[in-house]
This record gives C-alpha cells, structure tokens and sequence, in this order.
C-alpha cells in the first residue's frame, strides 16, 4: 500500500508570500500525483493532476512539480482565498487512491 | 454541467445501516465511474472505494471489506452507497466523486453514531 505524508503539518504565511508545500510518497508513483483545496465546509476541489497540470479554471500561482516520491505545490504569491488546507492524491493504482494527511496554510 | 447531489444528513445507532444516494446530472451516467471519499470532524480525508457505472465492478478499500456496499441505479442516474455495522468512528461526511481526467465532488453528507 502506497503511503503519502506532508509536510509541513502546518504552514503559517501572510498574504502576498509563498508557500510550498511537500508530499512524499512510499514508494514511486510516476507523476500520478494530484493536489486538492479544501476550505471548511465545502468539498475538495481539484488544484493540480498528473504532478504538474493545472486543473481548468485554476490560477497560474498555483504550481505542482516532482515525479517518483517527491512531489511539491507552490503558491508563487499567497491570496486571501488562498488559506485552504491542501492535500496530495496518489492515482497510480487508480480507481484506488489515497490521500496524504493534509497541509493547513494559515494566516500568520 | 456536471452535479451530483447527495442525500441528506443522516443520524444512526452503532450496529445499524446507513445507505447515502449520489444523483448525478449533467453527463451520461455511465462514462464516469463514481468514488466515495469520507472525512471524520476535524480529519482528513479517506478514499472507502469506487463503482464502475459501466459494468458494476467495484473496488473497495481494504478497511471497509465485508460491510460495504457500492451501487449504481442507471434509471435514476443514482449511485448509493451503503455502510453496515456502524460504529461511533464512523462518524463524518461521506462524499460521492467523480475522479477521472474530470473532478467532480457531490456536497457531502453527514453520517452521525450516536447512541
């Protein structure tokens, strides 16, 4: 079973910032890698699939690069919105996934 | 455009069942398969499985075996999903999930246990 963790657990910045955000994998999982936005009381909302392919309608400050286990999202200029909690999804064994623990982003 | 909309919240004694529907619009019903994704209070989030709508296969996560059940209903472009045995932990919004090359999530809905 493929096992994802992130880091940090929490990231406190301040708008206009950047963020990066990490997620290792337990084993490789190529580039099928996505990254998720959740805010409190609304579902994910797909930011990042295949590593580094911005889903439609996602600004260009968000940026998703790695392959194999090593995987990072970069928000290049933090906006208000912005404070999420993120996390990764491995799809290499789609339909199976598997989410990592999540990032939470918060205003310093 | 793509919408899955899920049934309401739901409050259950341990031992019992709860059965949460997903009715999806917008596409035709088979070309996607649907997942479910949990999140207990304050947690993350947790993949319990997928149904093919095309041919009914499944695929269900190895914690969840044995008191799981995905369905799909093509008349009602519906898709249910059933949890036996519930326990205290069980506790959280359950989402239906559209994850192939689109996204697309229901709004969830919540699975209280509670004696």
């Amino acid at each position: 079973e493929i096992v994802l963790t992130q880091s940090p657990v929490t990231l406190s910045l301040s708008p206009g910032e950047r963020a990066t955000l990490s997620c290792r994998a337990t084993q490789s999982v190529d580039t099928y890698l996505a990254w998720y936005q959740q805010k409190p009381g609304q579902a994910p909302r797909l930011l990042i699939y295949d590593a580094s392919n911005r889903a439609t309608g996602i600004p260009a400050r968000f940026s998703g690069s790695g392959s194999g286990t090593d995987f990072t999202l970069t928000i290049s200029s933090l906006e208000p919105e912005d404070f999420a909690v993120y996390y990764c999804q491995q799809r290499i064994n789609w339909p199976i996934f598997t989410f990592g623990p999540g990032t939470k982003v918060d205003i310093k | 455009q793509v919408q899955l909309v899920q049934s309401g919240a739901e409050v259950k004694k341990p031992g019992a069942s709860v059965k949460v529907s997903c009715k999806a619009s917008g596409y035709s019903f088979n070309t996607y398969g649907i997942s479910w994704v949990r999140q207990a209070p304050g947690q993350g989030l947790e993949w319990m499985g997928w149904i093919s709508v095309y041919n009914g296969d499944t695929n269900y996560a190895q914690k969840f075996q044995g008191r799981l059940t995905m369905t799909t209903e093509t008349s009602t472009t519906t898709a249910y999903m059933e949890l036996r045995s519930l326990r205290a932990d069980d506790t959280a919004i359950y989402y239906c999930a559209i994850c192939e090359g689109v996204d697309h999530w229901g709004q969830g809905s919540l699975v209280t246990v509670s004696s």
